[in-house]
């Protein structure tokens, strides 16, 4: 168990809806990493944040959005969905922003039909 | 923007060869990490490189760091099937780290 949790596990909706993911990072840990994984693709880095700020952004789509809580949960919108946006999201935390070790969470199966 | 590229893709060895993935940026990384991920599962670290040259092992793995702070190996001597898996790298560019797009690995036994 790396500490980090995301849910829900898995999500089944249709085009053009709305979801919300939502990962605890570990505990002490500051900064949140938000990533997607197409089927047995490599992880496309999303947007980070760190105690409540954005810290850096990656191929993030317009559509998608997130937030660091005060309590440095952190929640990923995706709105507006489309069949290419079925994916494992996976949430990391690590201590710091600057590239330390990160731990990631189970992941959120996301089905778009 | 940052990139780190990682090959080969896939590979599918026999039980008992050898591996090696090998990642390549085209700036100079803070620090090179290394991850596993087990088919179903979600990225594990394995360790982190930060010094130019450096060499580190764990059992049969051995991780590699350029000099010039740009590429890395992991090599994994005699495979095991329990070595199958997706394995990642991942570059930090001061706040950001960046996956490899991965290598998976098949073992047969």
């Amino acid at each position: 168990d790396s500490g980090v949790t995301q849910t829900p596990k898995h999500l089944i909706t249709a085009t053009g809806q709305r979801v919300t993911l939502r990962c605890s990072p570990r505990s002490g840990d500051l900064s949140v990493y938000w990533y997607q994984q197409s089927l047995d693709q490599g992880l496309q880095f999303l947007i980070q944040y760190y105690n409540g700020e954005e810290r850096a952004k990656g191929n993030i789509l317009e559509r998608f959005s997130a937030q660091q809580f005060p309590d440095l949960h952190s929640e990923l919108n995706l709105s507006s969905l489309e069949l290419g946006d079925s994916a494992l999201y996976f949430c990391a935390s690590s201590v710091e922003g600057t590239g330390a070790q990160a731990f990631f969470g189970q992941g959120t199966r996301l089905t778009v039909v | 923007g940052q990139q780190v590229m990682q090959i080969p893709q896939y590979q599918h060895v026999q039980e008992g060869e050898d591996f090696t993935t090998y990642c390549n940026s085209s700036t100079t990384l803070s620090n090179i990490q290394w991850y596993k991920q087990r088919p179903g599962g979600h990225p594990v670290f394995l360790i982190q490189l930060v010094k130019s040259g450096e060499v580190k092992k764990q059992k049969r793995l051995t991780f590699q760091f350029g000099e010039a702070k740009k590429n890395s190996s992991l090599h994994i001597t005699a495979t095991q099937t329990t070595d199958v898996g997706t394995y990642f790298c991942a570059g930090a560019y001061g706040n950001k780290l960046v996956f490899g797009a991965g290598t998976i690995l098949r073992v047969k036994s």
